[in-house]
């Protein structure tokens, strides 16, 4: 199957920085990467759907000027968490495909903790 | 939007036994229906899918069903063994766009 990568695996910042996570579709080209949150024995939240070229589409409630999707080519698509505080703490997962595939592929997740 | 319902929450079966794990959703234009499984601290898995036109689909052990009227579907693990413990995801989605993921079920096979 397909294959997303995510970088950085695991990332611990103090509050108030801003940190970036890469999505990378490795053998195939992502036009849709989506971006989902997931607490401790939670289900995957939606947060933006990304095209590539165009602007993120943000489900309600996720602010778009905290969590910023860029989506520049067809193989990456990235998250940048600003101005991070503790709330934001979670286990992000980026996944490629969708549209008229369907299937998607998921990253191995990011586990951000801010201090 | 969508709306995913998903149960149980938890489910522990006998090895061998079978497990069945419901999902209903709420928008009628949903399409696909893909099952993702879950191990601790890794991505999540796609195991089966199916799409609306179709009303059950079968690989090996798992099948999945589908009912468009009441808007809900099902999988089922048949002759189930200690690998299959994980937490199983249902989601539903329109022509791939915009996946909405029910809440999960944690499923532990005894041996």
């Amino acid at each position: 199957g397909a294959v997303v990568s995510q970088h950085p695996s695991w990332v611990i910042c103090k509050s108030g920085t801003s940190v970036k996570i890469e999505c990378r579709s490795l053998d195939f080209q992502a036009t849709t990467m989506f971006w989902y949150r997931q607490f401790p024995k939670q289900s995957l939240m939606l947060m933006a759907t990304s095209n590539e070229g165009s602007k993120a589409t943000y489900e309600q409630g996720v602010e778009k000027d905290k969590f910023l999707i860029n989506h520049a080519s067809l193989t990456l698509s990235t998250l940048t968490v600003t101005s991070a505080h503790p709330e934001d703490s979670s286990f992000y997962i980026c996944s490629g495909g969708g549209g008229i595939k369907e299937t998607q592929y998921f990253g191995p997740g990011t586990r951000l903790l801010v201090l | 939007g969508e709306n995913v319902e998903q149960h149980p929450s938890t489910l522990s079966v006998q090895e061998g036994d079978s497990a069945v794990i419901k999902c209903t959703y709420s928008d009628s234009a949903s399409n696909y229906f893909p099952w993702y499984k879950q191990e601790l601290g890794k991505r999540p898995q796609l195991i089966i899918d199916i799409r609306s036109n179709v009303g059950e689909k079968k690989d090996q052990r798992i099948a999945v069903t589908l009912n468009k009227t009441a808007k809900h579907f099902s999988l089922h693990i048949t002759e189930t063994q200690p690998e299959d413990s994980a937490v199983y995801f249902c989601a539903a989605s329109f022509t791939g766009n915009q996946f909405y993921f029910g809440t999960g079920t944690s499923l532990t096979v005894i041996p």
